[in-house]
């Protein structure tokens, strides 16, 4: 299976100021189509999960345009260029490449 | 408006047995694959079993192979998981998702003596 390592596991901000996490495959996730197989999530407090990121760097519906996703093969970025206290919670990368097979990286807490 | 709702959790022996179920609606259900995740408590997410828009392949995490089944009725807009010789680790909230961008509020299936 493909190993998914996130950094840094806990991270605190400042509400106003830019946050980033790193999210790495133990192989590449670049298809056969061009496109990355990595999602981003945020689950927050008492809530299901919701999809940030899909493909590596496109934005779900009704995410705000603050959240951003970018990188390939085996190096992934979510970046929030300013971060709001609404943000906080837990953050995922996961690969869809082996549609058998999702891995999730062990999460990120996000905390004002 | 997609939603998916879970229902069936609940408290069980180690060694029972539960069905899960999650009612789809706003979308032709047909037309997608779906899935269950998972989150135990202080653990991360964990994707548990997909299935394909017909029902005839399907995916298991290596963890519930054996124990777990996957199944849909699509003249229900229906998916379900069949969860036997359940485990104290098989704890966690059981999500409903539809291709990884929409999820159900979960059941929980707690397993103690």
């Amino acid at each position: 299976d493909i190993v998914m390592t996130q950094s840094p596991l806990s991270l605190p901000v400042t509400p106003g100021e830019p946050a980033s996490i790193s999210c790495r495959s133990s192989q590449s996730l670049l298809h056969d189509n061009g496109y990355n197989s990595l999602d981003w999530y945020l689950q927050k407090p008492g809530q299901s999960p919701q999809l940030l990121i899909f493909l590596a760097s496109n934005r779900a519906s009704g995410v705000p345009d603050r959240f951003s996703g970018s990188g390939s093969g085996t190096d992934f970025t979510l970046k929030i260029s300013r971060v709001e206290a609404e943000d906080v919670g837990l953050y995922y990368c996961m690969q869809s490449l082996q549609i058998g097979a999702y891995t999730f990286g062990q999460g990120t807490k996000l905390e004002i | 408006e997609v939603q998916l709702v879970e229902s069936g959790g609940g408290l069980v022996q180690p060694g029972g047995s539960l069905r899960l179920s999650c009612a789809a609606s706003g979308f032709i259900f047909n037309n997608y694959w779906m899935s269950w995740f998972r989150r135990a408590p202080g653990k991360g997410l964990e994707w548990v079993a997909n299935i394909d828009q017909d029902g005839r392949t399907k995916y298991y995490v290596d963890s519930v192979k054996g124990r777990f089944t996957i199944s849909r009725d699509n003249a229900k807009n229906s998916l379900y998981l069949q969860i036997n010789s359940l485990r104290v680790d098989d704890t966690a909230v059981y999500y409903c998702v539809r291709d990884r961008h929409f999820w159900g509020l979960g059941t929980q299936v707690t397993v103690s003596a």
